[in-house]
């Protein structure tokens, strides 16, 4: 089957400008995490869904980052206003239950000029 | 709150020669612990984890990694490694509850 889907794969933005990042988790998983991967880092945590709700929000740097998954299934993070130090590479992940081994897709990385 | 470190950025090592990657994490509570792999431009992939039970954890592609609660440790072992075993290495750790909190990452560097 196939697996976690991100889109873009790549997104060049300006500096100001609002953004959208799509994640298509693997079908039937519950749980779809965001994480975001800077240069020589670990993924670092931005927010995770049990279906349709966010149940953990804590690593959302600031209020221009925002994610949804209306109906359970794709989600979307939103960012807005960006600034150059939002450039990195958006990591999506899901798994079928809550602390069962996430899948992550490939990622998007995003640049701000 | 818990934290994972790694304690090699880098890790350079002949092909065939045992590597030992080390991972510490900080937790009052119980957790789990995983190893990810990140190959060259691909997505992190699951190498193996510890829920609970045996402490050895046997993963994909000869690796192992032992659980030793009283250390805090997580470190991942393979007894002879191969040029295609060189990625970007992540420990992880999971409260029981969700999210996983990554380190830094151990690139391993396999040179013939």
């Amino acid at each position: 089957g196939a697996g976690v889907s991100q889109t873009p794969s790549n997104k060049v933005t300006e500096k100001g400008k609002y953004v959208e990042l799509r994640c298509d988790p693997i079908s039937g998983h519950t749980a779809l995490y965001w994480y975001r991967q800077s240069l020589g880092q670990g993924p670092e945590f931005l927010i995770y869904f049990q279906g349709t709700g966010a149940a953990d929000d804590s690593g959302l740097p600031n209020d221009r980052f925002f994610a949804v998954r209306p109906e359970g299934s794709v989600s979307t993070l939103k960012i807005q206003r960006t600034e150059r130090g939002d450039s990195a590479v958006y990591l999506c992940a899901s798994s079928s239950i809550v602390n069962s081994p996430l899948h992550f897709g490939n990622g998007t990385r995003l640049t701000v000029t | 709150a818990q934290s994972v470190t790694q304690l090699d950025s880098q890790v350079p090592v002949f092909e065939e020669a045992p590597v030992e990657l080390r991972c510490n994490y900080s937790s009052s509570v119980s957790v789990y612990l995983f190893w990810y792999v990140q190959y060259p431009n691909q997505g992190l992939q699951l190498l193996l984890k510890y829920l609970s039970g045996s402490t050895l954890v046997k993963g994909i592609n000869g690796f192992e990694a032992e659980f030793n609660k009283s250390q805090t440790s997580f470190h991942l072992r393979k007894p002879s490694v191969h040029i295609s075993d060189t990625a970007e290495y992540f420990c992880a750790v999971s409260p029981t509850g969700g999210k996983l909190i990554f380190g830094q990452g151990t690139e391993l560097s396999v040179k013939p």
